[in-house]
C-alpha cells in the first residue's frame, strides 16, 4: 500500500487564488518531501522538510508537518496558470532506508 | 550540468521483444533509482543502485526485469521478453546521497508501448 496519499485526487481553481494540497502516511519519517510534475515530463523537487521541522517556506509555496497526526500539506498561493501540474508527496519510512516511497498525487488546474 | 538523460524517449515493440532502456545520471551523484509510472499503481521504485552496486530490487515485478550499473554514469534497465502490462513511463533518478537528506533529480522518462 501507498505510504503517502494525497488528498484531494484533483483540484481547480481560478489563477490568483490558494491552493492546498494534503499528505497522509503510515510510518515514522525522518523526511518529507513534495515534488511537482507537469504532463510528460519527470518530477521536479519543491521543498524537504524534515521531521523535526514544523513549517517551511520557499517562495510561494509553504509546507506545514505534523508528525503527530502523520500529515503534511502544501499551500500554493497566489496561483498561476504555470502552477498546472500534479503534486506528490514523497516519504521514506524512518530508520535507515535510502528509499522514497511517492503518494497518489494531486492534480492541480489553474484556470487563467 | 545536462541533468539526468534518458533513451529512449518514446519506445514502441512487440509482445516477446526486448527492450532495453538506458540513463545518465548527474555526474557526481552516488545514488540512481528506478522507477515506473502508471495510472493505476502510480509511481513506483523499481530498484535503487549506491555506488554502482544495486542495494534493494524487491520492486523489480519479475525475472523479465534486469537491471545494472557498469559504471557511475550509465545505468540500463532491461525487459525480455516484453509483455503489453510493461506499458508504461520509466524514470530515472539520481541523487547525491540518501534521500533521508537529499532531493532526487528525475530524467524525462522513457515512454514504453508493448503492443
Amino acid at each position: 500500500s501507498q505510504q503517502g496519499e494525497e488528498d484531494p485526487q484533483a483540484l481547480s481553481i481560478q489563477e490568483g487564488e490558494n491552493a492546498t494540497m494534503n499528505c497522509s502516511y503510515k510510518t515514522s519519517i525522518n523526511n518529507l518531501q513534495w515534488y511537482r510534475q507537469n504532463s510528460g515530463r519527470g518530477l521536479v523537487h519543491l521543498i524537504l522538510i524534515r521531521s523535526n521541522e514544523r513549517e517551511k517556506h520557499s517562495g510561494r509555496l509553504r509546507v506545514t508537518l505534523d508528525t503527530s497526526k502523520k500529515s503534511s500539506s502544501l499551500l500554493i498561493t497566489a496561483s498561476r496558470a504555470a502552477d498546472t501540474a500534479s503534486y506528490f508527496c514523497a516519504t521514506d519510512k524512518g530508520g535507515n532506508t535510502d528509499k522514497l516511497i511517492f503518494g497518489t498525487g494531486t492534480r492541480l488546474q489553474v484556470f487563467p | 550540468d545536462a541533468g539526468v538523460i534518458q533513451s529512449p524517449r518514446h519506445e514502441v515493440t512487440e509482445m516477446g521483444q526486448e527492450v532495453t532502456l538506458r540513463c545518465k545520471p548527474i555526474s557526481g551523484h552516488d545514488y540512481l533509482f528506478w522507477y515506473r509510472q502508471t495510472m493505476m499503481r502510480g509511481l513506483e521504485l523499481l530498484i535503487y543502485f549506491n555506488n554502482n552496486v544495486p542495494i534493494d530490487d524487491s520492486g523489480m515485478p519479475e525475472d523479465r526485469f534486469s537491471a545494472k550499473m557498469p559504471n557511475a554514469s550509465f545505468s540500463t534497465l532491461k525487459i525480455q521478453p516484453s509483455e503489453p502490462r510493461d506499458s508504461a513511463v520509466y524514470f530515472c533518478a539520481s541523487s547525491l546521497a540518501g534521500p533521508l537528506s537529499y532531493e532526487q533529480y528525475f530524467g524525462p522518462g522513457t515512454r514504453l508501448t508493448v503492443t
